[in-house]
């Protein structure tokens, strides 16, 4: 079946500095990814639909100036966390169809 | 989509048949049923998903009820590795997964 990979798989950095992760269908293109979060103990969240070579579409709640999206090519999303702070330490996955998930990104921002 | 209602934890021994059941009343009739798993530390996982007919591949079997208001998906023969949280997630239109609490399934020795 298809993968979709993620990198890093997970990052430490410091309050104020951004991280970009990455989101790669390894062998299907994908017009259309997603990414979600997840605190401890909760599930996962939407946080916005990524659209090849348009703007992303984000959820209610979500900032689009801190949570920046690129989707450049069918294969390839990128999510960036700007000026990340402590309270941004979370799960990120992505998933590029309702079937096939990332295996996430743990980001602790100290 | 239509919400759904899990059980917040079960358990089962290993080699034991795991039934996690799921409520679905308010379902559509052009809305699919989907099972995920995420096991700690992990994305989830796709595990099965049906219309109305039962269905069974190689990870597990989904019962789907008649009046299609309730499902139970079931692994035939659970192991320590299938502990995990087991999410039931009707999709119909956008196919993006709306993700609830789900079940937490502990398999035990």
């Amino acid at each position: 079946g298809a993968v979709v990979s993620q990198h890093p798989s997970r990052v430490i950095c410091k309050s104020g500095t951004s991280v970009k992760i990455e989101c790669r269908s390894l062998d299907f293109q994908a017009t259309t990814m997603f990414w979600y979060r997840q605190f401890p103990k909760q599930s996962l969240m939407l946080m916005a639909t990524s659209n090849e070579g348009s703007k992303a579409t984000y959820e209610q709640g979500v900032e689009k100036d801190k949570f920046l999206i690129n989707h450049a090519s069918l294969t390839l999303s990128t999510l960036t966390v700007t000026s990340a702070h402590p309270e941004d330490s979370s799960f990120y996955i992505c998933s590029a169809s309702e079937q096939f998930f990332g295996p996430g990104t743990r980001l602790t921002v100290l | 989509d239509a919400k759904t209602t899990q059980p917040t934890s079960m358990d089962c021994a290993e080699g034991r048949a795991a039934n996690l059941p799921c409520n679905h009343s308010t379902i559509s009739g052009n809305e699919y049923v989907y099972w995920y798993r995420q096991i700690h530390s992990q994305g989830p996982q796709y595990i099965i998903h049906g219309l109305k007919n039962n269905e069974t591949n190689e990870m597990a079997s989904l019962i789907i009820t008649e009046d299609r208001k309730s499902s139970t998906l079931i692994l035939p023969h659970a192991t320590l590795r299938d502990t995990a949280v087991y999410y039931c997630i009707v999709m119909g239109g956008s196919y993006i997964p709306t993700f609830g609490r789900g079940t937490s399934l502990i398999v035990h020795p």
